[in-house]
């Protein structure tokens, strides 16, 4: 099984704060994804990345995938209490088990206003 | 907007009774998942499938079955509940490309008094 760590698990800012969370793994994937979980609700994909190296925005949201495509991280600039949530990366399984879709164990995010 | 349902949305049952929680998609994906998870924290994956009649144990052992006699249909069966059992249920469909987006369902919060 390919595990995926994150880090931190917890994460508690003010409104307006910057913030890196990371996922980060000594298994090579062929891409990671991010989601976001709201209570109550199942999560939602934010963004895949494939490339090593690749970045990529969401508006305020910049990720990173890894040279090595053995990591990947999520920067939030100037947070706001509605990107408050359990943030997730997700990758497939390797070889045989390309099917299996494993999730690190999560960020929980708040941000105070 | 995903096509992915689960029901009952919230289910209290006594100790020792058999329920099923009925999850369907609309979106034609092979590949379909079953993750226990409690508030806030990890998804662990329990079981998943990539066609017919093809069900796979997932990393965290569950005392739960599984079927899949329709691409659309991925019930989940627990023969005899118990408070062990108490959790949040979500069940995920995705498209054949290791890359691409799982939907999720809204969740089954299944409480066994």
């Amino acid at each position: 099984t390919q595990l995926l760590e994150q880090s931190p698990q917890f994460l508690s800012i003010q409104e307006g704060e910057n913030l890196t969370v990371y996922c980060n793994s000594s298994s090579v994937f062929s891409s990671l994804q991010w989601y976001r979980q709201e209570p109550g609700e199942g999560p939602v994909l934010l963004v895949t990345v494939v490339t090593g190296g690749e970045v990529k925005k969401l508006k305020r949201l910049t990720f990173q995938f890894g040279d090595a495509r053995k990591d990947s991280s999520l920067h939030i600039t100037a947070a706001q209490p509605g990107d408050t949530g359990l943030y997730l990366c997700a990758g497939p399984g390797s070889g045989g088990s390309n099917y299996k879709l494993t999730f690190g164990k999560g960020t929980l995010l708040t941000v105070n206003p | 907007e995903a096509d992915i349902y689960q029901t009952p949305r919230y289910l209290v049952i006594g100790t020792g009774k058999k329920i099923t929680l009925e999850c369907s998609q609309t979106m034609g994906h092979d590949k379909m998942y079953w993750y226990q998870q409690d508030p806030g924290m990890e998804l662990h994956l329990i079981h998943y499938s990539y066609g017919v009649n093809s069900t796979e144990k997932g990393d965290l052992s569950s005392e739960s079955t599984v079927s899949r006699i329709r691409t659309e249909h991925f019930p989940l069966t627990l023969e005899s509940a118990r408070p062990s059992h108490t959790s949040q249920y979500l069940c995920a469909s995705k498209g054949s490309a290791g890359n691409t987006e799982a939907f999720f369902g809204q969740g089954t919060r299944l409480t066994v008094v």
